[in-house]
């Protein structure tokens, strides 16, 4: 059974970059047909998908954060990264990883990020 | 970018009612439909995916119908453990959309 865990901080200051890592058991992110995603729900609000990798495919993005974010993997320690530069308050969220893109296989069960001014 | 709108956005219903949910595309999606659960402070999990196949594990009082633009979500005799939020996505192109999602709570 696939597992992923999310980290990183919880709290990032306006303007900086948001750095988050999902830790992946159960499966190695390399596998050829797997994706990874991110995605995000600030509180009490719906879920936004952020982008995916496929490690051996590469990258797509939402447009509508297409200039800030980037999603990488480190296959050695089968990891997936999520960098999200110049927050604001709008991107004050829990942050999922998940395996997939459509469906969402298996998630994480989030991290919460607040940025604060 | 395909907009998903389901409805309602709340249901309430009591136990053992069955609820549909459903969900329209701002364009045709084909099957690329999946429904997910989520609880307070807990995760979204799969329930469907391709408009109607069920996840394994997932009981059978779930099910999924429909295709292009329209979509549904059924549960059947409703136990506690459903009452929930619920959404739907597309994943016929980027950006993979969800819908606002529909908050089934207990009458």
């Amino acid at each position: 059974q696939v597992q992923l865990q999310e980290s990183g901080p919880g709290l990032v200051k306006a303007s900086q970059t948001l750095s988050l890592t999902c830790t992946v058991s159960g499966a190695a992110i390399s596998g050829i047909n797997y994706y990874w995603s991110w995605i995000r729900q600030p509180a009490g609000k719906g879920l936004e998908w952020i982008g995916r990798i496929q490690t051996s495919g590469g990258t797509k993005y939402n447009p509508s954060l297409k200039s800030r974010v980037t999603i990488s993997g480190d296959t050695s320690n089968n990891h997936i990264s999520l960098k999200l530069t110049s927050v604001t308050a709008a991107d004050t969220a829990v942050y999922y990883c998940a395996r997939g893109y459509s469906p969402l296989w298996d998630w994480g069960p989030g991290t919460l990020v607040i940025v604060s001014s | 970018d395909i907009q998903m709108t389901q409805s309602p956005s709340s249901v309430s219903a009591s136990v053992g009612d069955r609820v549909t949910i459903t969900c329209r595309a701002s364009q045709g999606i084909s099957r690329w439909l999946a429904w997910y659960q989520q609880k307070p402070g807990k995760a979204p999990q799969l329930l469907i995916y391709a408009a109607s196949s069920l996840q394994s594990g997932v009981p059978s009082r779930f099910s999924g119908s429909g295709s292009g633009t329209d979509f549904t979500l059924t549960i059947t005799s409703l136990q506690p453990e459903d009452f929930a939020t619920y959404y739907c996505q597309q994943g016929n192109s980027f950006p993979y959309t969800f819908g606002q999602g529909t908050k089934l709570e207990i009458k």
